[in-house]
C-alpha cells in the first residue's frame, strides 16, 4: 500500500510556542490530505481537508488562526499549531488519497503526539 | 445529518474464534463508501476493508469480511481466526461526498481483547 509519513512522530513544547507537524506522501502524490485530532482514547476527528494549491477547508468549530495548514506541493502537507497551549495536547494525524491510487482508501500517517507544557 | 455508531466500546474473543464488531451509519446519500481501519497502541492507522455503496457483493480481505446491510444501514467487520495480534482499537468510517468535497467520519471505536 502506498507510505505516508509524519514528522515529528513526538513533540513537547512550551506553551506559547508554534509547532510545526509535516505529512509526506513518499510514494504517490497526495492532490488531498486530510488532518485530523484524536483525543486519548477517543475517536478521529477530522479538522481540516487540505488541496494541493489552495487554502485549506477547516470543519466547523477549528480555528483557523490557531491550526495553520499549508499544502506546497503534491507530496507534503504541514500543520503548524501556533501559540500552542497545553489544550492543544494530542495526536495529530493526517492522511492522503490520490486519483491515481484506489481513490477509495485514505492511507494515514503514523501520527504525531503533542504535548504542551 | 450523517453518523457512524458504533455501540461496542470493548469487545473479548478467544484466540483462533470469529469475532464481529458492529458498526451502523446513518446517511442520505445513495453513494458513499464504509471502512475499517485497525489502530494498535502504536496509533498508527491501518486501513483494513472496503465497501461501497453500490458494490453488491460483501467486501473481504483475507480474515477480514464486511457484512453490508445496506437497507439496514449495518456494516459489521467480522474477523475469523482471531490472533493475539488482533488486539487493537478499530474503528468504522463513512465517506460522503461533501459540499466541501469527499469526507470521512469515524465512530467511537471498538477496543478488541484476543485472549489466549
Amino acid at each position: 500500500g502506498a507510505v505516508v509519513s509524519q514528522h515529528p512522530s513526538r513533540v513537547i513544547c512550551k506553551s506559547g510556542t508554534s509547532v510545526k507537524i509535516e505529512c509526506r506522501s513518499l510514494d504517490f502524490q497526495a492532490t488531498t490530505m486530510f488532518w485530523y485530532r484524536q483525543f486519548p482514547k477517543q475517536s478521529l476527528m477530522l479538522m481540516a481537508t487540505s488541496n494541493e494549491g489552495s487554502k485549506a477547508t477547516y470543519e466547523q468549530g477549528v480555528e483557523k488562526d490557531k491550526f495553520l495548514i499549508n499544502h506546497a506541493s503534491l507530496t507534503l502537507s504541514t500543520l503548524t499549531v501556533t501559540s500552542a497551549h497545553p489544550e492543544d495536547s494530542s495526536f495529530y494525524i493526517c492522511s492522503a488519497r490520490s486519483p491515481g491510487l484506489n481513490t477509495d482508501t485514505q492511507y494515514f500517517g503514523p501520527g504525531t503526539r503533542l504535548t504542551v507544557l | 445529518a450523517q453518523k457512524i455508531t458504533q455501540t461496542q466500546p470493548g469487545m473479548f474473543v478467544q484466540e483462533k474464534e470469529a469475532v464481529t464488531l458492529d458498526c451502523t451509519y446513518d446517511t442520505s446519500d445513495p453513494s458513499y463508501g464504509l471502512f475499517w481501519y485497525k489502530q494498535p497502541s502504536s496509533g498508527e492507522m491501518i486501513f483494513l476493508i472496503y465497501q461501497g455503496s453500490y458494490d453488491q457483493q460483501n467486501a473481504t480481505e483475507g480474515r477480514y469480511s464486511l457484512n453490508f446491510q445496506k437497507a439496514r444501514k449495518s456494516a459489521n467487520l467480522v474477523i475469523s481466526a482471531s490472533q493475539l495480534g488482533d488486539s487493537a482499537m478499530y474503528f468504522c468510517a463513512m465517506r460522503y461526498l461533501n459540499t466541501g468535497g469527499f469526507k470521512t467520519i469515524f465512530g467511537a471505536g471498538t477496543r478488541l481483547f484476543v485472549k489466549a
